[in-house]
């Protein structure tokens, strides 16, 4: 069966200072790979998503960045964080070509700037 | 563009009650569409979805059914417990993208 993971679980960073979320997956073969963030109390906001390795879209142009090293592997990053970076990350994947394609997702990563 | 609308929350509702959260949708095409639940703290979780007109997912004593005429796909539950208390987003696919609504939040207490 698929799993996914994402860490760290929580993260506390100050105000300018680098980051690098990751998330991987198992289970399945080039599976397209999306990186969300969840404001508090709010809905989700696609920020990238890659249907391969080295393959990026961008949804949300801002100070972090993401990159696919690896079929099943997905980084979240930034070179200085903001205030309004703090969130809930969420990484998701899904395998497509199919009506059936569903989005499965991961435990997230709680991140707060400081 | 495409998009889903879900109805504000929060929601609070006795245990045994009976639940409805709606969703309808704008769509090109044939869209699937989906219901999630996330819980405290936690990623979103599958929680049903129907890949075409008149189909009906169900899960956990949840159900919802595409209705294609009315672009609706009514999240419901004959009897809630303490246990479902969660955000529940509803979702679409078209083409090759997934799109989201605002999540409603649901709160059940005895």
């Amino acid at each position: 069966s698929q799993t996914i993971h994402q860490w760290p679980a929580t993260l506390v960073q100050p105000v300018g200072s680098p980051l690098s979320l990751e998330c991987t997956v198992e289970g399945t073969s080039n599976p397209n790979l999306y990186w969300y963030r969840q404001a508090a109390g709010r809905g989700l906001q696609l920020l990238f998503y890659s249907v391969g390795i080295g393959q990026i879209s961008s949804e949300v142009p801002q100070n972090l960045s993401a990159s696919r090293p690896q079929d099943r592997q997905f980084i979240l990053s930034s070179k200085k964080l903001l205030l309004s970076d703090s969130g809930f990350y969420l990484c998701a994947w899904s395998v497509g070509g199919s009506p059936q394609e569903t989005q499965y997702f991961g435990p997230g990563t709680r991140l707060l700037v400081l | 563009g495409d998009s889903v609308t879900q109805m504000e929350g929060p929601v609070t509702l006795s245990e045994e009650a009976f639940l409805t959260i709606n969703c309808t949708y704008t769509a090109t095409g044939y869209p699937s569409l989906f219901w999630y639940v996330q819980y405290p703290g936690e990623g979103l979780q599958l929680l049903l979805k129907a890949t075409k007109a008149d189909d009906k997912g169900s899960n956990k004593g949840f159900e919802a059914t595409y209705r294609k005429e009315t672009t609706s796909f009514h999240l419901e539950k004959g009897s809630v417990q303490v246990s479902d208390s969660a955000v529940y987003f509803c979702a679409l696919k078209s083409g090759n993208q997934f799109y989201f609504g605002t999540g409603t939040s649901l709160t059940v207490i005895p």
